[in-house]
């Protein structure tokens, strides 16, 4: 079955950029069924959800997180990729990448695949 | 703070019901079919239990069961199991302006 891992640095230091990849196994990244996605866990628990690739490049992201986060994918390598630069202690938060249900190419509607995901802490 | 609203913490006894809500608005919950609900153990993944406002994926126990009302969607539970203590959390989309948003999580304790 289809499986998601992260991997990363775990501390990056304030105002630096932050780089992860998301590798996927089981299933290719060029499936137009999904959309491959970042969503992140703070420490006090709540979910957020960042943005999400298409194989084909496209990608939406947060609304306020514009102009600091950029994805990226590489289907000959089955991988996708987050950059979020600037970053502050408020970044700090548990990193999953998931794949998103892209229903008859219309509608994306659950995260169904998620990574056993990465801490990143963010101090100098 | 969340877009949606969810209770901090919901309770129950083995073999109750209980029902998690959550309140968001007419640009979110109340506008897409698009609610889904995540299950998630401590130091575990969250798992989607519910999509698309009542639907559940294969493989998830029918004792759980969802509904909306206007801009407030829920999530029940019957024949409440100790393994059944958990998070949850809601989930929906939100529009251009927002994407996709979170309830701040229910933590449900099996008595």
């Amino acid at each position: 079955q289809v499986q998601l891992q992260e991997s990363g640095p775990g501390l990056v230091n304030p105002s630096q950029t932050l780089s992860l990849t998301c590798s996927v196994s089981g299933d290719s990244i060029n499936d137009g069924s999904y959309w491959w996605t970042w969503i992140r866990q703070f420490p006090g628990k709540g979910l957020e959800w960042l943005g999400y690739i298409y194989y084909s490049g496209s990608a939406w992201y947060r609304p306020s997180l514009r102009g600091r986060l950029a994805m990226s994918i590489d289907t000959s390598n089955n991988q996708f990729s987050l950059k979020l630069s600037s970053v502050t202690a408020a970044d700090t938060a548990m990193y999953y990448c998931a794949r998103a249900i892209y229903k008859n190419g219309v509608v994306v509607i659950s995260f169904d695949v998620w990574g056993q995901g990465t801490m990143v802490t963010v101090s100098s | 703070q969340s877009a949606l609203t969810q209770p901090a913490s919901v309770s129950g006894s083995p073999g109750q019901s209980i029902t998690i809500s959550c309140t968001g608005t007419n640009i979110d919950i109340g506008r897409y079919n698009l609610v889904s609900w995540y299950q998630q153990y401590p130091g575990k993944v969250p798992k989607v239990i519910i999509y698309e406002d009542v639907q559940r994926p294969s493989g998830v126990s029918n004792r759980f069961s969802a509904s909306k009302s206007g801009n407030t969607a829920s999530l029940t539970i019957s024949g409440l199991q100790a393994e059944d203590e958990a998070d949850y959390y809601c989930c929906t989309y939100g529009g251009s302006a927002i994407f996709w948003v979170f309830g701040g999580g229910t933590k449900l304790t099996v008595l």
